[in-house]
């Protein structure tokens, strides 16, 4: 059974670098074929994809925000973390991190989402 | 980047109704779209793969079809707990980009 959850602060300052953890269970990152990949929504907007890192620590970033993002992995932990520099009122979102394989490619298990708000 | 486009943005119906959504990419992604359903304040969840396989546990009232840039997402009768928002996200190349959404909403 794969679950994944997300950690991290709620509440931001505008210009902080933002740093969300994404702790998983019934994988492991040193599999062939594993991603995991993160994906945020602010409040009643669309989903936007963010980042991506897989199993051979290729990782892949949206080129709006590649500048701000690291994507970085650690499969002793069986966690990925994701930071966010130059944070923005902009960037107030719930954050997702989610599996997926080079098998399906598509996000097949998602975590519960951690929602962060920028503000002074 | 790709884009992807939904239509329409939302969506009126009655339980019952047949229901269709479009989504439109920018330039041919073959067959590698996803659709996800989203009900308020829940995680989304996957509905469809590789622009017409159901995943596992989805009800048969769900089909995809669709190749190249043109895409739909079918609900034959909906059902009570088929309002929601629905999503289609391309996966052909990064980076990977979601349609802006198309809510459905009691009529």
């Amino acid at each position: 059974q794969i679950t994944l959850k997300e950690s991290g602060p709620t509440l931001v300052k505008p210009t902080q670098t933002l740093t969300l953890t994404c702790t998983f269970s019934g994988f492991s990152l040193s599999m062939s074929g594993v991603g995991v990949g993160w994906i945020r929504q602010p409040p009643g907007k669309a989903l936007e994809w963010l980042a991506l890192i897989y199993w051979n620590d290729n990782k892949y970033f949206s080129p709006s925000l590649k500048s701000r993002l690291s994507i970085t992995k650690d499969t002793s932990k069986n966690q990925v973390v994701l930071t966010m520099a130059n944070m923005d009122p902009v960037d107030t979102a719930t954050y997702y991190c989610a599996h997926n394989s080079v098998t399906s490619y598509y996000f097949d298990h998602w975590g519960q989402g951690t929602l962060v708000t920028v503000s002074s | 980047d790709i884009q992807m486009t939904q239509s329409p943005s939302t969506l009126s119906a009655s339980v019952g109704d047949r229901v269709t959504i479009t989504c439109r990419a920018s330039q041919s992604i073959s067959n590698w779209l996803a659709w996800y359903q989203q009900k308020p304040g829940k995680v989304p969840n996957v509905l469809i793969y590789k622009a017409s396989t159901l995943e596992d546990g989805v009800p048969s009232r769900f089909s995809g079809s669709g190749s190249g840039t043109e895409f739909t997402l079918t609900i034959s009768s909906l059902q009570p707990d088929d309002f929601a928002t629905y999503y289609c996200q391309h996966y052909y190349s990064y980076p990977w980009t979601f349609g802006q959404g198309t809510k459905v909403e009691i009529k």
